[in-house]
């Protein structure tokens, strides 16, 4: 089955600069790559998502990039700010999803 | 809109309870799926169900049996809880396979 790797397990940002979580997946039909924000004690958020057809999807400060060659995947967010501290997840999806690991995004003022 | 709507938020178990952690959408979507969360271990399926009259297994099904009582509730149940069944359970929600999930707001659920 689908197996999700997702790196770092931890990310410790400025007030500012960018941040960017990769992941890496192992089955090549997969064709649908959805990335999730959840806040301490709340539940998945859905934030951005990309399609094997697309290389890479913005919305306004996150972007999403993906490499069907290599099986790589990647959110990148710029200007980050305090409310950006999260869990992030990946997930991969063929007909169900498979998710990473999470990294905690710490912003700090 | 209601979204998913998960009952209980929270559980005490004993050590060979049974339960059953309900689920309910009011979106008209298709399918549903139960996973587990665990420190560490991300979210791990241990049902769905594509679409009304079907269930399939997923990662972690050992200990668990569902129940997709019609197009807007899936529930799942807990027959002899254990310890290791220790966990927050995420119920969500698609149109259909390949699109973004609703997450219902969890159970966090103690077996002692």
């Amino acid at each position: 089955g689908e197996n999700v790797e997702q790196h770092p397990s931890t990310l410790s940002v400025q007030e500012g600069d960018s941040a960017v979580i990769k992941c890496t997946y192992s089955d090549s039909a997969s064709n649908y790559f959805p990335w999730y924000k959840q806040e301490l004690g709340k539940r998945p958020q859905l934030i951005i998502d990309i399609r094997s057809n697309v290389g890479e999807k913005k919305d306004q400060r996150i972007a999403v990039t993906l490499n069907k060659t290599a099986k790589h995947f990647s959110l990148h967010i710029t200007e980050t700010q305090p409310e950006d501290s999260a869990v992030y997840f990946c997930a991969a999806s063929i007909d169900k999803m498979r998710f990473g690991a999470g990294t905690r995004l710490t912003v700090k003022p | 809109n209601a979204g998913v709507t998960q009952t209980p938020k929270f559980q005490v178990l004993k050590t060979g309870q049974s339960m059953t952690l309900q689920c309910a959408q009011d979106m008209n979507h298709n399918s549903m799926y139960w996973y587990r969360q665990d420190p560490g271990m991300g979210l791990r399926l241990i049902y769905y169900s594509a679409s009304e009259g079907t269930t399939d297994k997923g990662e972690v099904p050992n200990g668990y049996n569902v129940s997709r009582l019609n197009k807007r509730e899936f529930s799942l149940r807990l027959e002899s809880a254990a310890p290791s069944q220790t966990s927050v359970y995420f119920c969500a929600s698609s149109p259909t396979a390949n699109y973004g999930y609703t997450f219902g707001s969890g159970t966090r659920l103690t077996v002692v």
